[in-house]
């Protein structure tokens, strides 16, 4: 089995603010890796897949990072907005099975304005 | 259609009643996931459709669950005589081949009063 754990588990900061997610997980023999949000009463959205054989990978406000060795990814949200206000899962396959995803707790985010 | 469809978004059923839930992947998705969001808890793996696949039903937590998928499209996870411990959102997931990251639908979300 895959254990999965964010830190912080919650954060609260101003507007504006630069963030830093953080994700480690025990089995480092993935595929990949996905960041998902999550808002309240709502599915999961996609924010970045990267890739085994990538370090980085960057949308808009977004980077994530990846230490496959190590067991960690970082995901970097530039310049918070109050959407940006959710919870944040990290969701590292294990095995072959590329998306069969195991999911920690996700770290809770409130973007006050 | 556009994205990953569930249905209902809300059920509500009285104890030892049976449920059906269903699912409506992106047309061309091979694999379907199903997963389960208890309330204030991270998601849990239920059962994985592949193609023509055995599915993978390591995540089925018992005998009272069951999830069928007719060749590449809908999918519907039963659960039989419910428990007030089956309340949660039930999520289902659907991926291309390989590792290409999954997409969620909106959840439905299971009350058993």
């Amino acid at each position: 089995k895959q254990e999965v754990t964010q830190i912080p588990a919650a954060l609260s900061v101003p507007e504006g603010e630069n963030l830093v997610l953080n994700c480690s997980f025990t089995d480092s023999a993935i595929y990949n890796l996905q960041w998902f949000r999550q808002d309240p009463g709502k599915g999961l959205t996609s924010l970045l897949l990267i890739q085994s054989s990538q370090r980085e990978q960057t949308s808009g406000r977004l980077n994530a990072s990846l230490d496959k060795s190590s067991g960690r990814s970082t995901l970097y949200i530039a310049a918070s907005q109050p959407g940006d206000s959710a919870t944040y899962l990290c969701a590292p396959p294990k095995g072959c099975n590329f998306n069969k995803f195991y999911f920690g707790s996700g770290t809770k985010l409130n973007v006050k304005p | 259609g556009a994205g990953v469809s569930q249905s209902p978004s809300n059920k509500v059923t009285e104890k030892g009643k049976d449920v059906e839930l269903r699912c409506d992947p992106i047309s061309g998705h091979t694999a379907l996931y199903w997963y389960r969001q208890r309330l204030g808890q991270g998601l849990e793996f239920l059962i994985y459709f592949q193609g023509n696949s055995a599915p993978d039903k390591s995540g089925l937590p018992s005998d009272r669950f069951s999830a069928e998928r007719t060749g590449e499209s809908v999918s519907t996870l039963t659960i039989q005589r419910t428990q007030q411990e089956d309340s949660a959102v039930y999520l289902c997931a659907s991926s291309l081949v390989g590792a290409r990251g999954a997409f969620f639908g909106q959840g439905t979300r299971l009350t058993v009063v």
